[in-house]
């Protein structure tokens, strides 16, 4: 069964540097998605991707966050300076169209 | 913007009993997702309903949209600890693909 692919799976990192979290979707997907889970709080929307560019984002995703599909199959999110409150799980997710989400098993990422 | 409410927030049930998990929209549904966490791990698919008045089961879960209510309920018969995780439920308002998720309800099911 096809199946979203995150990497890493776990990322620790300083206060203050920038992150790359990698996703690969579903191969014939057409939007992306990230989301966000903090310890214990509900899974929070980032940021929805299609045609190469941003269709929606919320108000988490400030200038600090960016994504991108640099070729035919990744897509990544990157933070540029890491604050310890962007610890959290996140989630990557891709559809064929308006309708069901398919999840990849997260990246926790950790700041110090 | 759309809220999802679930309840209860937690449940603890005994092998065998049924229970019933409620979601809310804060605003008109249309179509409503159900997903299913295990503890840290991503978020599993389970059903889908578009229509008001819709019904779906998979196994002994059964899912239900009452759009004038704009409430969803999720039912499962006879529970087993496979069943034990986190639900979510999940919608888009109309036009959009901000697809947001509830508050999720933690099951537990002791053996």
């Amino acid at each position: 069964e096809p199946e979203v692919t995150q990497t890493p799976s776990h990322q620790v990192t300083q206060m203050g540097q920038e992150v790359i979290l990698r996703c690969v979707p579903i191969s014939n997907h057409l939007y992306f998605y990230w989301y966000r889970q903090i310890l214990g709080q509900k899974v929070e929307f980032l940021v929805s991707f299609y045609n190469n560019e941003i269709s929606e984002k919320s108000e988490i995703f400030d200038d600090q966050f960016s994504v991108e599909r640099p070729d035919g199959s990744n897509f990544t999110l990157k933070i540029r300076s890491t604050k310890l409150e962007d610890s959290a799980m996140y989630f990557c997710a891709s559809s064929l169209g308006a309708n069901v989400l398919t999840f990849g098993a997260g990246s926790r990422l950790t700041v110090l | 913007s759309q809220e999802l409410e679930q309840s209860p927030q937690s449940l603890i049930v005994q092998e065998g009993k049924n229970l019933t998990i409620n979601c809310t929209s804060s605003k008109t549904l249309y179509g409503l997702y159900w997903y299913k966490q295990k503890y840290g791990e991503g978020l599993i698919f389970l059903m889908m309903l578009q229509k008001g008045g819709e019904e779906k089961s998979h196994e002994k879960i059964t899912a239900k949209l009452d759009e004038k209510k704009q409430q969803s309920s999720l039912h499962i018969t006879a529970s087993q600890p496979s069943h034990a995780g986190i639900y979510l439920c999940g919608a888009a308002p109309s036009g959009t693909y901000k697809y947001i998720f509830g508050t999720g309800t933690r099951l537990k099911v002791l053996a």
